[in-house]
């Protein structure tokens, strides 16, 4: 399986702020990475796909990067509304395989 | 716009097989490939299955789980289900049903499966 390190598992910022949370994978998966935005009692909702592709609708405060493995997520001017829990998922390989989650809070 | 709503019990014994469905609305599942994913108590989230009616690879299951595992479709009802058996206490989570392959993009709200005697 390919594993996906995630980090920070959880970080602190305020409205405003820049923040950016970093997946590393154990071998090549090409662009093949989603990244999810989840919220308490919710499911995952993607936010963006192909490693930094905006799914319709979501804010283009939010951005994405890949250099070789590792992967990178990016948030500009952060909102209320963004204090959530943040997971990157490969699907290069199967079976698809997630990173541990970053969880933002307010600081 | 699809949405899915996941069914079934919410607590199970050790040892027996837990069985989920989800029920599409908006679209037919015809064409389509359709997932499990769970999430534990950690957050920690693992892709379980696919299942579809395309092509001769109607099935695939995270070999984590193979063995223990089965998904199906019903084309009548516009749903599908999983089984997973011989469950035990680690199999405790949200079991969410997801649209696509191996990047689901959307998602049910999830139900809680607790396995406990």
């Amino acid at each position: 399986d390919v594993h996906m390190t995630q980090s920070p598992s959880s970080l602190s910022a305020s409205v405003g702020d820049t923040i950016t949370i970093t997946c590393q994978a154990s071998q090549d998966i090409v662009n093949s990475l989603n990244w999810f935005q989840q919220k308490p009692g919710k499911p995952p909702k993607l936010l963006m796909y192909g490693a930094s592709i905006l799914e319709t609708g979501v804010p283009s405060r939010f951005s994405g990067r890949v250099a070789g493995t590792v992967f990178t997520f990016t948030i500009n001017g952060l909102q209320p509304e963004d204090f959530a829990t943040y997971f990157c998922q490969q699907y290069d390989n199967l079976p698809p395989t997630f990173g541990g989650g970053t969880r933002v809070e307010v600081k | 716009q699809v949405q899915l709503q996941e069914s079934g019990p919410g607590l199970v014994k050790p040892s027996e097989t837990l069985s989920l469905t989800c029920r599409v609305s908006g679209d037919s599942i015809k064409s389509f490939y359709w997932s499990w994913i769970r999430q534990f108590p950690g957050k920690r989230l693992e892709w379980m299955g696919y299942v579809s009616d395309i092509g001769p690879g109607r099935s695939n299951y995270n070999p984590s789980l193979r063995g223990r595992i089965s998904m199906s479709l019903d084309t009548s009802k516009n749903q599908f289900s999983l089984n997973l058996a011989s469950v035990t206490t680690a199999d405790t989570a949200v079991y969410f049903c997801a649209r696509g392959k191996a990047s689901p993009y959307e998602w049910g709200p999830g139900t809680l499966v607790t396995v406990s005697s």
